[in-house]
């Protein structure tokens, strides 16, 4: 299986300030990394497909980046509203897996 | 708008059995593979299940690949998920999500089963 590691584990943010989130592969998953935004309380969100397409609804200060085995969600600018975990997920092959998540918190 | 409701979640005793279901609705349901999702309390996601959109295909991860089955009817645009011999380690919310291609690109809200005597 794909074992998808996510750092930091949890991430002190300021409002404003620009971050970025990493995931690696334990094995080439090509582009086929996806980002998902999970606030408390909520199901998953779809924010990045294929490692860096963009999603309809999505606010532009997500992006996404990467191939092979890493990848880095970034957001620039961040707001109060994207305190959530964030998880990566490869669809390259069976079985599908995710990062264990990156909890983004007020610092 | 794309909308998806699960049901049947509930309390059950290890080794038996719960049946959870999904409603779709806004959008045409027999078109998209369909999939399920856990998450234990305050853990990661887990992919559990994926079906075509026939329900010719199904695909399971070694988890609970022989105890679950995923299922469809197209007519009544809902999915399903039979969990059998359930195991403590089996407790989660379980998400309905919409399968695209190699992601998951709609979730619904979840239910949440608990196994335990």
């Amino acid at each position: 299986d794909v074992v998808l590691t996510q750092s930091p584990a949890t991430l002190s943010v300021t409002p404003g300030e620009r971050i970025s989130l990493s995931c690696r592969a334990s094995e080439s998953v090509d582009t086929y990394l996806h980002w998902y935004q999970q606030k408390p309380n909520e199901s998953p969100r779809l924010l990045i497909k294929y490692a860096s397409q963009s999603i309809s609804g999505i606010p532009s200060r997500f992006s996404g980046s990467g191939s092979g085995t890493d990848f880095t969600l970034s957001i620039n600018g961040v707001e109060l509203e994207d305190l959530s975990i964030y998880y990566c997920q490869q669809g390259n092959s069976l079985p599908y897996t995710f990062g264990a998540g990156t909890k983004l918190e007020l610092k | 708008e794309v909308q998806l409701v699960e049901s049947g979640g509930g309390l059950v005793q290890p080794g038996r059995s719960l049946k959870l279901s999904c409603a779709a609705s806004g959008f045409t349901f027999s078109n998209y593979y369909m999939a399920w999702v856990r998450q234990a309390p305050k853990k990661g996601l887990e992919w559990v299940a994926t079906i075509s959109t026939s329900g010719s295909r199904t695909y399971y991860p070694d988890s609970v690949k022989g105890r679950f089955t995923i299922s469809r009817d197209n007519a009544k645009s809902s999915l399903y998920l039979q969990m059998n011999s359930l195991k403590s380690e089996d407790t989660a919310t379980y998400y309905c999500a919409r399968h695209r291609e190699w992601y998951f690109d709609f979730w619904g809200p979840g239910t949440m089963v608990t196994v335990s005597s």
